[in-house]
């Protein structure tokens, strides 16, 4: 069963002071790791994916990056419009099929 | 382009009653999936559609939710016989089809059962 585990579950952060978060995950032959962006109120809205230990990938002030355990999402510079809860997804090649399992997420807040 | 629709935003039922939500996915999307999202929590898989067919149904909680997408395009969850316990925000997410990994999720429907 794919499972995946996201820490902290709650980052509060004075705008400009860089962080990370984690997203641990235990999978049958990964497919994809998937990081979503989720407003109040308001549906995921894709961020990156990511397919094989050592891939990057960049989007202004976020960078996503993968090991064969974990995933980071690294923030920048961060401003209050930043402000969100962060979701990681996987999709694996075992009896899961298409779907995405979802960790918790963790709820980031940037103060001005 | 326009993005995954879902209606309504809220639903307020009582216990027993039944719902059907609606999706509309992104045009020429053919893999249709829904989610289900509690308070605090990530949002967890009900089923897949490929085309018409439902191809993974194994999410649904049980007897009561069920799914229809008649024509590969839009597509209604039911839900019968509502319970307290399944208030919480259903999603919707569209992908070209079931090749491409990325998923473009909808705004939700909040469903509150009294």
């Amino acid at each position: 069963e794919d499972q995946v585990t996201q820490s902290p579950e709650a980052l509060r952060l004075q705008e400009g002071e860089s962080s990370s978060l984690n997203c641990s995950y235990t999978v049958s032959g990964l497919r994809g790791l998937f990081w979503y962006r989720q407003d109040p109120g308001k549906g995921p809205e894709f961020l990156f994916t990511l397919y094989s230990a050592g891939e990057e990938k960049e989007k202004e002030r976020l960078k996503a990056t993968l090991t064969k355990k974990e995933s980071f999402l690294h923030i920048t510079a961060p401003k209050p419009e930043d402000s969100a809860t962060y979701l990681c997804a996987v999709r694996s090649g075992g009896t899961s099929g298409s779907r995405l399992t979802f960790g918790e997420g963790t709820q980031l807040t940037v103060n001005p | 382009g326009a993005g995954v629709s879902q209606t309504p935003s809220n639903k307020v039922t009582e216990k027993g009653k039944y719902v059907e939500l609606r999706c509309d996915p992104i045009s020429g999307h053919t893999a249709l999936y829904w989610y289900r999202q509690s308070l605090g929590q990530g949002p967890e898989f009900l089923i897949y559609f490929q085309g018409t067919g439902a191809a993974d149904d194994s999410g649904l909680p049980n007897d009561r939710f069920f799914a229809v997408r008649p024509e590969g395009s839009v597509s209604t969850l039911k839900i019968q016989r509502t319970e307290r316990g399944d208030s919480a925000v259903y999603l919707c997410a569209s992908s070209p089809s079931s090749l491409a990994y990325e998923q473009f999720f909808g705004p939700g429907t909040r469903l509150t059962v009294l």
